[in-house]
């Protein structure tokens, strides 16, 4: 079975820069989270997709952060403008529905200078 | 809300050596329960988890945590740590009743001496 997939594995960017990542989830897995993993510190949940609608985005940053889940599959995450302290690995994670259990990707390391 | 405790940030054990990680939550429920490793420039790969049932679970790469409700702990053990377990590990938390989503504690960085 294939895994969650993320890309780019690593990205740097310049303050004020955009930048988007994009994840495509384990096969038939209802459930997609975005988590934020500053370096020194555990995975933050930035935004739950149920299918194609949200969840939860409580702790995402909405002046700059947006993200979307066309079709209930793949999904796209962006930063606009870039700020230095967006640094960090951005996880991607899917879950079948009604499982709590998540199956993480690599991640995306994004650098903003 | 609920929120995880990992309260050592790194530990350092020789190779076969026991091994024991602490973690304690906080939730008004019974949780779902998890521990994740991380190794350098990965993802977060599942150890074992804890839903209902026998409070002593068996985890991959033989890892197990006990849940203990009175002292709201999930310590993760290994009777012989081998060189390849050091990395980070994640103790998580996950809510009863829908929504799915995951709190991490800040982790622990695991160094194995040979």
């Amino acid at each position: 079975e294939a895994g969650v997939a993320q890309s780019p594995r690593y990205k740097i960017i310049e303050k004020r820069q955009s930048v988007a990542f994009w994840c495509n989830p384990i096969s038939g897995h209802a459930t997609l989270y975005w988590y934020q993993q500053i370096l020194g510190q555990g995975p933050k949940l930035l935004i739950q997709f149920q299918n194609n609608g949200v969840v939860d985005d409580s702790q995402l940053p909405k002046d700059r952060f947006s993200a979307e889940r066309l079709k209930g599959v793949d999904s796209t995450l962006k930063i606009q403008p870039a700020k230095l302290e967006d640094s960090a690995v951005y996880l991607c994670a899917s879950s079948p529905q009604g499982n709590t259990e998540a199956f993480f990707g690599q991640g995306t390391r994004l650098t903003v200078v | 809300a609920q929120s995880v405790t990992q309260p050592d940030i790194h530990i350092t054990v020789s190779e076969g050596a026991s091994l024991e990680l602490r973690c304690n939550y906080s939730y008004g429920a019974t949780p779902y329960l998890f521990w994740y490793v991380q190794s350098p420039g990965q993802g977060l790969q599942l150890l074992l988890k804890y839903f209902s049932g026998d409070t002593l679970v068996q985890g991959i790469k033989g890892f197990e945590a006990e849940f203990k409700r009175s002292q709201s702990s999930f310590n993760l053990r290994k009777p012989s740590v081998h060189w390849s377990d050091a990395a980070e590990y994640f103790c998580a938390v996950g809510l009863t009743g829908g929504g799915n989503k995951l709190t991490f504690g800040t982790g622990t960085q695991l160094k194995v001496e040979l």
